[in-house]
């Protein structure tokens, strides 16, 4: 089974650029969520999406994210314009189900800098 | 509020000794709680979960993980360690009520030593 693609594995752009990630998950899972990993601490989660409909987007900051999964399939997490607090690894993980028991399964992530 | 914490920011074990990565929680209701691995360059992996029943709960890679209500705790085990598990350790919450989201600890760098 193959498992969550994400693309670029590495980013590098200057403060106030645009960048966008794009997240593939395993097939058939209906949830699918964006979490940031800032070094030396836990992922956070950004943004759900249970189909194509956002469950939760409580911590994104919506003024320069923004994310979408059109199709119900495959999903684009956009930032504009970056800031230098941006660097971080973007994970995109997901489920079967949005259930509170069901385990997540990750990609390997994007690591972002900005510089 | 949600919370998970990880004492230890670094666990040095020598190869085949038991090993203990721990982990306290805060939660509203009753806890989901999960451990992943994060070996680098790579996405994090799932090794075990708590939703109810047994309190010892057994994973991936002879990993296990004991739930402890009174202790608020649910600290990752292993009988004998291998130089390959070194990597860094992740621990996670839901809860029953309250936000949805699941939440990680800031992580447990396992380091085992031939």
């Amino acid at each position: 089974e193959a498992g969550v693609a994400q693309s670029p594995r590495y980013k590098i752009i200057e403060k106030r650029q645009s960048v966008a990630f794009w997240c593939n998950p395993i097939s058939g899972h209906a949830t699918l969520y964006w979490y940031q990993q800032i070094l030396g601490q836990g992922p956070k989660l950004l943004i759900q999406f249970q189909n194509n409909g956002v469950v939760d987007d409580s911590q994104l900051p919506k003024d320069r994210f923004s994310a979408e999964r059109l199709k119900g399939v495959d999903s684009t997490l956009k930032i504009q314009p970056a800031k230098l607090e941006d660097s971080a690894v973007y994970l995109c993980a997901s489920s079967s189900e949005g259930g509170l028991s069901n385990e997540q399964f990750f990609g390997p992530g994007t690591r972002l800098t900005v510089l | 509020a949600q919370s998970v914490a990880q004492p230890e920011d670094q666990v040095n074990v020598a190869e085949g000794n038991p090993l203990t990565v721990k982990c306290t929680y805060s939660v509203s209701g009753n806890p989901y709680l999960f451990w992943y691995v994060q070996y680098p360059n790579r996405g994090l992996q799932f090794l075990l979960k708590y939703i109810t029943g047994d309190n010892l709960v057994k994973g991936s890679y002879g990993f296990e993980a004991e739930f402890n209500k009174s202790q608020t705790s649910f600290h990752l085990k292993k009988p004998s360690a291998l130089v390959s598990d070194s990597a860094l350790y992740f621990c996670a919450v839901r809860g029953e009520t309250g936000a949805n989201n699941l939440f990680f600890g800031t992580g447990t760098r396992l380091t085992v030593i031939p």
